[in-house]
């Protein structure tokens, strides 16, 4: 059972590099989600995703943009990478609470 | 603005030596609150959702309970292989189906 997928696993960036980071879910959920988790903040929420064709942002957008691209696919932009953007990013997604998610990407921004 | 605050940050355990983990909210309304446990290089992964005061859910050596403002998550006779970090989220009645993270509990469970 696959689930969530991301990819990559590993990134190193350097300041203003660009960079996707791809998220799949093959439980057929009408919605997903991007978070970060950086130690002691817990995970926050960037965007998400209530049903194909609509995204909205959360907690914490600036910096990022988001793609929907199909209801499988869920994606996270880094347009100008800063190191403050250096965290582990986790997709999600859910029909309904709880929400599902990958193993996340870690990124780091030099 | 919709908060949760887990307590401690971080809890060194014997093996078999029970204890609890807590997680205090602060929401408008309260649809759910939802157990994770986090093991490193991992993604969450789903333990309990508790939709009112008063109810409990038990799996294995782990049991959470709800009040009005808290949630406990107690672990019973602790092994290794149950340390890991533990995360708690709510979802509020305002939200849709956006969740609310703590910033979690990191158990250590040593032999």
């Amino acid at each position: 059972n696959a689930g969530v997928t991301q990819t990559p696993k590993f990134q190193v960036l350097k300041t203003g590099q660009s960079m996707t980071l791809q998220c799949a879910q093959d439980m057929n959920h009408n919605s997903m989600y991007w978070y970060r988790q950086d130690p002691g903040m817990g995970l926050r929420l960037i965007y998400y995703s209530a049903s194909e064709g609509t995204t909205d942002k959360g907690e914490v957008p600036n910096g990022y943009n988001v793609s929907r691209l199909n209801k499988r696919e869920f994606s996270l932009r880094l347009e100008s990478a800063a190191p403050s953007q250096t965290s582990v990013y986790f997709c999600a997604s859910s029909e309904y609470p709880p929400q599902h998610f990958g193993d996340g990407t870690r990124l780091s921004i030099l | 603005e919709d908060q949760v605050t887990q307590s401690p940050e971080a809890l060194r355990l014997q093996e078999g030596e029970s204890s609890s983990l807590n997680c205090s909210y602060t929401v408008s309304g309260l649809r759910g609150l939802f157990w994770y446990r986090q093991d490193p290089g991992k993604g969450p992964e789903f333990l309990f959702t508790l939709y009112s005061a008063g109810e409990e859910k038990e799996k294995e050596r782990l049991k959470a309970t709800l009040t009005k403002k808290e949630s406990f998550l107690h672990i019973t006779a602790p092994k290794p292989e149950d340390s890991a970090t533990y995360l708690c989220a709510v979802q509020a009645s305002d939200a849709g189906n956006k969740l609310t993270f703590g910033g979690g509990t990191r158990v250590l469970v040593k032999p």
